[in-house]
């Protein structure tokens, strides 16, 4: 069975940049949902998506985006960064019928400078 | 709104010694529960969850959690900790209601340091 994988594993960004990071499911999971984890706090949900359609949302603003695939990988977007938005990107995916047991990659390491 | 509170930001224990790590949660309803722990530059890994029915649920690597309605409280136990679990611990909630689908509420976190 194979993990939640994410890419990159860090990454370097100027304020007012846009950034894509990416996320596969875990093998037979349809659903996949994005953190921000901020440097010393818990995971903030960011959103879900199933069937390719955002399927909830946390309290973030537009400028955060998604995208699910036919094969169930996902990719977050974030345009115009701003320094706040250094974190740790975590990707879960889970299947949609118990989409609260979900099961995190290594995440993804975000520097706006 | 759900939240999620956990009261102690730093524990240490010495190998061998039992743990407890506290989880108190806010919600109308009964929630769904997890644990999750995160090792340093790593993702979380998930210890244990409960969703309904006996209140005492195990998890991997020798964890267990007792869910307290009366007390809004789902505390993380370990009788005997290595000192491989040393690492950060976070508690979190789920909307059982179904209102915020996918969406897990997280504590703070608690570092756990392990001393020989």
């Amino acid at each position: 069975e194979t993990g939640v994988t994410q890419s990159p594993t860090h990454l370097i960004k100027t304020r007012g940049q846009q950034v894509t990071l990416r996320c596969s499911s875990q093998s037979g999971h349809n659903t996949v949902s994005w953190y921000q984890q901020a440097l010393g706090q818990g995971p903030q949900f960011i959103f879900q998506y199933y069937r390719e359609e955002e399927n909830g949302r946390g309290n973030f603003p537009p400028r955060f985006s998604g995208l699910q695939f036919p094969n169930y990988s996902s990719e977050l977007n974030v345009n115009a960064l701003e320094l706040d938005d250094s974190a740790l990107y975590l990707c879960a995916s889970s299947l949609m019928d118990n989409e609260y047991e979900q099961y995190f990659g290594p995440g993804t390491r975000l520097t706006v400078t | 709104a759900q939240s999620v509170t956990q009261p102690d930001i730093h524990i240490t224990v010495s190998e061998g010694a039992s743990l407890e790590l506290r989880c108190n949660y806010s919600y109308g309803a009964t929630p769904y529960l997890f644990w999750y722990v995160q090792s340093p530059g790593q993702g979380l890994q998930l210890l244990l969850k409960y969703f309904s029915g006996d209140t005492l649920v195990q998890g991997i690597k020798g964890f267990e959690a007792e869910f307290k309605r009366s007390q809004s409280s789902f505390n993380l136990r370990k009788p005997s900790v290595h000192w491989s679990d040393a690492a950060e611990y976070f508690c979190a909630v789920g909307d059982a209601g179904g209102t915020s689908y996918g969406k897990l509420t997280f504590g703070q976190g608690t570092i756990l340091t392990v001393h020989p």
